[in-house]
């Protein structure tokens, strides 16, 4: 079984809808991260948690939220999604060690392919 | 702040030939570097890290990459390309000080075609 997991793997919705993106691992590491990514953009950090009571906002948080439910669950909300939040949406996560800051290796779910039409 | 720049969004090569992917980071702190490589739907997968321990590093599938403080780069290298290398690689940079705080960033990728 994948250790990081996304559900949906695709899905379609309209403009001024409100989407979940879920995702769950099973590595028991603290630290998750949401990223969209675009062509030729690379990937672009929405949201991270370094642990469940913390949550911080990453380069591109407009028009996201997010909550982490336990330390294996990192959900990504759309409020009311547009047609340019069209976009690859990644999962990530990462061990952790105590108060360390050091940059770690990411973990990457399979992804979530979203169309807002 | 921290940023990356790879350079070339297309590399082609034929297959045994040698695989070049470059690689340019800014940091205002020692970097940790990092490359990363996604198949067709996958997610990425880790090839190899910077952690300021030796400068050239080895990896996965026979890649390697070298750090070059002087000039800021930290370029993917593969002696003899293989058909199984196609895929997109995406050089990241993060940072233990400053205000990126164990954060990566990620460079706009490089898409790899490999010719038989």
């Amino acid at each position: 079984d994948a250790d990081v997991t996304q559900t949906p793997r695709n899905r379609i919705t309209k403009t001024g809808k409100r989407i979940m993106l879920e995702c769950s691992q099973t590595k028991g590491h603290d630290r998750m991260y949401w990223y969209r990514q675009d062509p030729g953009l690379g990937l672009r950090l929405i949201y991270y948690s370094f642990d469940v009571k913390d949550i911080n906002k990453g380069e591109i948080s407009d028009g996201y939220s997010v909550s982490r439910q336990a330390q294996a669950k990192f959900s990504l909300s759309l409020e009311s999604a547009i047609p340019n939040q069209t976009a690859l949406y990644f999962c990530a996560t990462s061990l952790g060690l105590g108060g360390r800051v050091v940059p770690e290796t990411q973990y990457f779910g399979p992804g979530t392919r979203l169309l807002v039409l | 702040a921290q940023s990356v720049t790879q350079l070339g969004s297309h590399v082609s090569v034929s297959e045994g030939a040698l695989v070049l992917l470059r690689c340019n980071y800014s940091s205002s702190v020692p970097p940790y570097l990092f490359w990363y490589v996604q198949y067709p739907n996958q997610g990425l997968q880790l090839l190899l890290k910077y952690t300021s321990a030796a400068t050239l590093v080895k990896g996965i599938n026979g890649f390697e990459a070298e750090f070059k403080k002087s000039e800021t780069s930290f370029h993917l290298t593969k002696p003899s390309a293989h058909m199984s290398d196609a895929a997109e690689y995406f050089c990241a940079v993060g940072s233990a000080g400053g205000t990126s705080y164990g954060k990566l960033t990620f460079g706009q990728g490089t898409i790899l075609t490999v010719h038989p």
